[in-house]
């Protein structure tokens, strides 16, 4: 199993460009996340997407929108990337219980993002 | 959403047991205290989760008093390989009324040296 894939691993951008960070799991997980973390800070949330067809924002969602393509792919994209948004963001997911105990959260390897 | 207050960091030395304390003193009852674990230039591990009193593991202790306002990660005999940032999370928990926002804070620092 490969768990969590994001792609692409590295991506240096201009100011103002557009791109969008992919992000698959292939362990049949209803949730999924994305997360920035810059340097030396903790984790922060962007987007969250409780089940297939829907998402909800998070800490920090401005300059961002995402997708729920189908289960397996939580995508997001920077419409207009601006130096602030240079940052390691992270992909996670995990499989929602009919309990009240959290999934565990499985991450992938993160993609670096450069804005200049 | 309870908010959580851990030490920047903290320093030890190989062989040492760690603890790391956590305090959530918003926790709501139906909340769980999760930990995870990162290493630089990869994302989080989960390492332990508990509601109540005492949880082990093969990695560590996760220690919950009654009130629950507060909860501490006990990390036996560290090594340098131990050197990493400890998170802890409450609440927004999936599974319960469809998937929440989970939330990290700013984490702990640990540094072990030989």
């Amino acid at each position: 199993n490969a768990g969590v894939t994001q792609t692409p691993k590295f991506q240096v951008l201009k100011t103002g460009q557009s791109m969008t960070l992919q992000c698959a799991q292939d362990m049949n997980h209803n949730s999924m996340y994305w997360y920035r973390q810059d340097p030396g800070m903790g984790l922060r949330l962007i987007y969250y997407s409780a089940s297939e067809g829907t998402t909800d924002k998070g800490e920090v969602p401005n300059g961002y929108n995402v997708s729920r393509l189908n289960k397996r792919e939580f995508s997001l994209r920077l419409e207009s990337a601006a130096p602030s948004q240079t940052s390691v963001y992270f992909c996670a997911s995990t499989k929602t219980s009919g309990g009240l105990k959290t999934g565990e959260l499985f991450f992938g390897e993160g993609s670096r993002l450069t804005v200049l | 959403l309870a908010k959580t207050t851990q030490p920047i960091s903290m320093d030890s030395y190989e062989g040492q047991e760690v603890n790391i304390t956590c305090s959530h003193n918003n926790i709501a009852t139906n909340d769980y205290i999760t930990w995870y674990q990162q290493f630089p230039s990869q994302g989080p591990r989960f390492i332990i989760q508990g509601y109540k009193t005492k949880v082990t593991n093969e990695v560590a202790s996760l220690f919950i008093p009654a009130d629950r306002k507060s909860s501490t990660l006990s990390l036996p005999r560290v090594s340098l390989s131990d050197t990493a940032v400890y998170y802890c999370l409450v609440g927004g928990y999936p599974g319960y009324s469809s998937a929440s926002k989970i939330i990290f804070g700013s984490g702990t620092r640990l540094s072990i040296r030989p």
